[in-house]
């Protein structure tokens, strides 16, 4: 079956611009995470979502980013007035029940490189 | 606070033979999930392993194990007969009843020479 999948894979932009990183789970997934990977570095966690309602949105590191999903499917995670220090990649993961179960692995997509210039 | 230590920044193995990343890691809590994540240089994580703190064997996946040592809260990977698709970064993950998501470690860049 297809895996997770995000878009675009690459994207440039000028500092100040508005971007968009949208993310496909896996189908039947219920949760919904995003992350963001610095050059070189391990994962931050930015925000989470059970179906259609984000009940951890700590690691969103300003109000510049947000996200929404829609139909406990497609999300997006926009961030506005981009600054030098957004680039990174941005992964996105699924999983099938979310919640607090230990167990329920987690399933990346490729991830979206963003670089702002 | 949950944290996952990976102390080798870099590995170096030679085809055909076994190696172990390290991986040690600090929660209060009782219940939690072990995860180990490879990363090739496309970018993917491809979830290779987990292991629950409950679990009292070992896990293993084919080539992958994982060495769990509960007292030592340590959950070193081992991966037998390497292969040069091997080569990539290793990141061990944690996930425990305090949130809901993974904690991850600095990763451990790991090289197969023939």
């Amino acid at each position: 079956g297809a895996g997770v999948s995000q878009s675009p894979s690459n994207k440039v932009t000028e500092k100040g611009k508005d971007v968009e990183l949208r993310c496909d789970p896996i189908s039947g997934h219920t949760a919904l995470y995003w992350y963001r990977q610095r050059l070189g570095q391990g994962l931050e966690f930015l925000i989470y979502f059970q179906g259609n309602s984000a009940p951890d949105k700590s690691g969103l590191p300003s109000d510049r980013f947000s996200a929404e999903r829609t139909g406990e499917s497609v999300s997006t995670l926009t961030i506005q007035r981009t600054q030098q220090e957004d680039s990174a990649v941005y992964l996105c993961a699924s999983s099938l029940i979310g919640g607090i179960l230990i167990t329920d692995t987690q399933y990346f997509g490729p991830g979206t490189r963003l670089t702002v210039l | 606070a949950q944290k996952i230590t990976q102390t080798q920044p870099g590995m170096f193995v030679q085809e055909k033979e076994a190696v172990t990343l390290d991986c040690t890691y600090d929660t209060s809590d009782q219940s939690y999930g072990l995860f180990w994540y490879k990363q090739p240089s496309s970018g993917e994580m491809i979830f290779l392993i987990y292991q629950g703190s409950y679990d009292e064997q070992n896990a293993t996946e084919g080539r992958y194990s994982l060495n769990f040592q509960k007292a030592r809260k340590s959950a070193n990977l081992v991966i037998s007969a390497s292969q040069l698709g091997d080569s990539a970064m290793y990141f061990c993950a944690m996930r425990d009843q305090a949130g809901t998501a993974l904690i991850f470690g600095k990763g451990t860049t790991l090289s197969v020479s023939s």
